[in-house]
């Protein structure tokens, strides 16, 4: 069946360091990839999205692009910053009724 | 901007009552979801409707059960709670038309304590 694996956390960075958080996957079909975040005591919100391979999500300085090759959506930002310390969610759209399916998370913690 | 609410952030209980979470979407989205999110496991996915009075087991169903009686409100229901239910229950939503019909919008949670 179809999942989702992310590289285990916590990760802790300095402020202006590069992130990379891993993400892959295992699906039939042609999902669409997906990461959320979460901030300490908020729900999920959606940072960005790809729907076929090659494409790019981006939002607020973070982007990752669609591997089919790797079957890979890696997530990075070139300079974090403290603002950016939450819990970071990998998905993929299942098959039906819009249902997703979550990695496990990564929490991120940035130090001044 | 598409608004999910539940009714509490944060509950305490008693091992055995009787409970109702509590959530609206007011998108007008024919898709609902529950999911509790525990550490280290992610969010797994409890039950999902997708239409008024339908809904279906998602992967840990076990102990709860769900109500849709409206479109817009979507209600788990632990008949009978027990410690090993503790943990943050989130709601989300998705519609079948526009362009972001795969993107589930989530509530704030919440945060469920069994004593």
């Amino acid at each position: 069946g179809n999942s989702v694996t992310q590289m285990e956390g916590p990760v802790t960075l300095s402020e202006e360091a590069f992130l990379t958080i891993n993400c892959t996957y295992t699906a039939t079909g042609y999902p669409s990839l997906f990461w959320y975040v979460q901030y300490p005591g908020e729900g999920l919100q959606l940072l960005l999205k790809a729907t076929k391979a090659d494409d790019k999500g981006s939002n607020k300085g973070f982007e990752a692009t669609y591997r089919k090759e790797t079957t890979s959506f890696h997530l990075e930002k070139g300079s974090v910053q403290v603002s950016d310390s939450a819990v970071y969610f990998c998905a993929l759209s299942g098959q039906d009724t819009g249902k997703l399916i979550f990695g496990q998370g990564t929490t991120l913690q940035v130090k001044p | 901007d598409v608004k999910v609410t539940q009714s509490s952030r944060y509950l305490v209980k008693r091992t055995g009552e009787k409970v109702f979470l509590e959530c609206v979407q007011d998108m007008d989205h024919e898709n609902m979801f529950w999911y509790r999110q525990d550490p280290g496991l992610g969010l797994r996915l409890i039950y999902f409707s997708y239409d008024v009075k339908m809904k279906e087991k998602g992967d840990i169903p076990e102990g709860y059960s769900v109500s849709r009686e409206k479109k817009e409100r979507f209600s788990l229901i632990l008949e009978s709670a027990s410690t090993n239910q503790t943990s943050m229950y989130l709601c989300a939503s998705n519609g079948l038309a526009g362009e972001n019909t795969d993107t589930q919008y989530f509530g704030p949670g919440t945060r469920l304590t069994v004593l």
